[in-house]
């Protein structure tokens, strides 16, 4: 099925450790986003990829490195793990501008402990 | 700054009557405005969208209301229905990107 996939589903990491979040649409999507879902605090960007060979910095960037690998394939990187790091994240993709909707993946629990 | 806000965190309707989900933002230059819908262990998924040229989009069941003068957004489902019960986010448009709200728990109660 035609959408955004996101891998793994679940990770359990201890402080300190590196561990990368992958993520690729099969839509020929331009843009491609990393969002973090914490209890009160809804949707907040952490990076985001307008087009391919791109990538900006949203409202929660630190402690994150992205890259765009190709147009497909946009990953999130935590290069040292902290408990504060401890939520959902999900990568969206769309064709651009912003009168189009997002196509979210189902989301990665991470838990830092 | 919060520029999206929901001020309710939840909410709960009874089967058959209409749930109405509001969200204010703070910032005049957004010009495009959606809805998502949540369930459980899920991504979200895009329920209905308004552009700031319109005041009002329907779409079945739902329908958007905006108000550009008071900066405020409502999504009306009417009847509502105990498969409705979801988290709703709206989100407004900046450059190349959309901000989110925190979020407002619906409760259909059959």
């Amino acid at each position: 099925n035609a959408g955004v996939t996101q891998t793994p589903k679940f990770q359990v990491l201890k402080t300190g450790q590196s561990m990368t979040l992958q993520c690729a649409q099969d839509m020929n999507h331009n843009s491609m986003y990393w969002y973090r879902q914490d209890p009160g605090m809804g949707l907040r960007l952490i990076y985001y990829s307008a087009s391919e060979g791109t990538t900006d910095k949203g409202e929660v960037p630190n402690g994150y490195n992205v890259s765009r690998l190709n147009k497909r394939e946009f990953s999130l990187r935590l290069e040292s793990a902290a408990p504060s790091q401890t939520s959902v994240y999900f990568c969206a993709s769309s064709p651009g501008g912003t009168d189009h909707g997002y196509t979210f993946g189902s989301g990665t629990r991470l838990t830092v402990v | 700054d919060q520029q999206v806000k929901q001020n309710s965190p939840s909410l709960s309707v009874q089967e058959g009557r209409i749930s109405i989900l509001n969200c204010d933002y703070t910032n005049s230059m957004f010009d495009y405005f959606l809805w998502y819908k949540k369930y459980p262990a899920e991504g979200p998924t895009f329920l209905i969208s308004i552009s700031s040229i319109k005041d009002k989009n329907e779409d079945g069941r739902f329908t958007v209301f905006l108000n550009k003068s008071a900066k405020h957004l409502s999504l009306h489902i009417v009847p509502s229905q105990p498969g409705d019960s979801a988290v709703y986010f709206c989100a407004a448009s900046g450059t190349y990107k959309y901000i989110f709200g925190t979020g407002t728990r619906l409760k259909v109660l059959a």
